[in-house]
């Protein structure tokens, strides 16, 4: 089993419509939770922190559930610019920044 | 721009010949990490430098090495290459340690083992 595991989609989503998606983990231990977006064949790009009680920003918004180990982003109004792929991110360890992804997930905004 | 620069940007090598990365990381970052991106997966954690000292290492083989040097820039070496390193390997640095420091990525090696 993979530590950080994402369906890897296409989602498609028609333009100014709802998206969510999911990605669990497999180390109850896990220290912090991140969010990623990497453009075709460009470095991956911090999107959001996620916590506890969860969090906004903008259209984005991440939710932890540690009791069920996974997290979720929601996009709201999509664009055409959202189109990307969206990489959940772990840490596992307390001491240092080595991060776990998950295969990322496709995201496919159209017109 | 993060800051973060990697050298080549492309490489083609040959199978058995050896390879050096190189990575610049952001000003007053001292910690640099590396990760190995295949077509289609997620970064994989290769090993992580922190003032010139590894710091963890992910499941890759001895053949896979590194450096830092005392401007906090790092190196990632591999010797007697597969067709399988062919991926992207990335270079991320963060100030200091901790689990909520966010991790700056550069723009990526892309080498293709022929």
């Amino acid at each position: 089993r993979k530590e950080v595991e994402q369906d890897p989609g296409p989602f498609n989503v028609p333009e100014g419509a709802t998206v969510a998606f999911n990605c669990t983990y497999s180390n109850s231990a896990s220290q912090s939770f991140f969010w990623y977006r990497q453009d075709c064949r460009k470095e991956p790009k911090l999107l959001m922190s996620v916590y506890s009680s969860g969090n906004e920003d903008g259209r984005f918004t991440a939710q932890l559930n540690r009791a069920s180990q996974y997290i979720s982003l929601l996009i709201r109004d999509s664009k055409l610019s959202d189109s990307a792929t969206y990489l959940c991110v772990v840490n596992m360890s307390p001491a240092g920044n080595k991060l776990t992804f998950g295969g990322g997930t496709r995201v496919l905004v159209k017109p | 721009e993060t800051g973060v620069t990697q050298s080549p940007t492309h490489l083609i090598k040959t199978r058995g010949q050896q390879v050096t990365l190189r990575c610049s990381s952001q000003s007053g970052h001292n910690t640099v990490s590396w990760y190995q991106q295949a077509l289609g997966q997620g970064p994989q954690f290769i090993f992580q430098y922190y003032r010139e000292e590894e710091n963890g290492r992910g499941n890759f083989p001895p053949r896979f090495s590194g450096l830092q040097f005392p401007n906090y820039s790092s190196e990632l070496n591999v010797n007697a290459l597969e067709l399988d390193d062919s991926a992207l390997y990335l270079c991320a640095s963060s100030l200091a340690q901790g689990p909520n420091t966010e991790a700056f990525f550069g723009q990526g090696t892309r080498l293709t083992v022929v």
